[in-house]
């Protein structure tokens, strides 16, 4: 069975700081994908950064970077200097050539003026 | 390249009744997978189609189907409405099945159950 866990429901970040949400996940496959997303207020679901398992370097997206530890499972998601449009629920998900995509529960962003 | 529409985007149904989704995938796109996301149970994988085949599927009631036409777009049918069906429907779509393709969401469709 697959398993994501983002184990922060919700975070509170100065403008132009840094903040890191967390993830840790759990699967038996060998090949499996790693996703960000990010949902604003207005529902829709926004694609932040991927990352493959077979990847060795960390993803990076503009002001997003994935700190993939594969050992430990986790995938937490870096913000880099902060804005306040980036105020929103972030979700991590997974994704298997076997299996369905499984999301975490979220985390809540909020960033502070 | 437009993106993953979903239509309607609002609906109100009363209980018994039954409701029809619709999600058009990013052009190119033949996997398209649904998602319900309430307050209370998060965002939880329905269905997953891929080349008019259903791929996979989660756990919900045989009252929720799906299917995918040969143009890739796929309807869902919820029927027997209950007032736990209330919720934010997501559609995404990607190229392919493989955990490799990213999913591109739709804006939802928000249904409302009296």
């Amino acid at each position: 069975a697959q398993k994501i866990t983002q184990t922060q429901p919700g975070m509170f970040v100065q403008e132009k700081e840094a903040v890191t949400l967390d993830c840790t996940y759990d699967t038996s496959d060998q090949s499996y994908g790693l996703f960000w997303y990010k949902q604003p207020s207005s529902g829709e679901m926004i694609f932040l950064i991927y990352q493959g398992s077979y990847d060795e370097q960390n993803a990076t997206e503009g002001r997003y970077s994935l700190n993939f530890q594969k050992a430990r499972k986790s995938a937490n998601l870096v913000i880099s200097a902060s804005q306040l449009g980036d105020s929103a629920m972030y979700f991590c998900a997974m994704k298997t050539n076997a299996g369905k995509s499984t999301f975490g529960d979220g985390t809540t962003l909020t960033v502070k003026p | 390249k437009a993106g993953v529409t979903q239509t309607p985007r609002y609906l109100i149904k009363t209980r018994g009744q039954q409701v029809t989704l619709s999600c058009s995938p990013i052009s190119g796109h033949r996997s398209v997978s649904w998602y319900q996301q309430t307050p209370g149970q998060g965002l939880q994988f329905l269905f997953e189609y891929f080349s008019e085949t259903q791929r996979n599927k989660g756990n919900f009631p045989g009252r929720f189907s799906g299917r995918q036409f040969s143009n890739s777009r796929s309807e869902m049918n919820v029927s027997t409405l209950e007032l736990g069906d209330s919720a934010l429907y997501l559609c995404a779509s990607s190229f392919r099945d493989r955990s490799t393709d990213t999913q591109y969401f739709g804006p939802g469709t928000r249904l409302t159950v009296l």
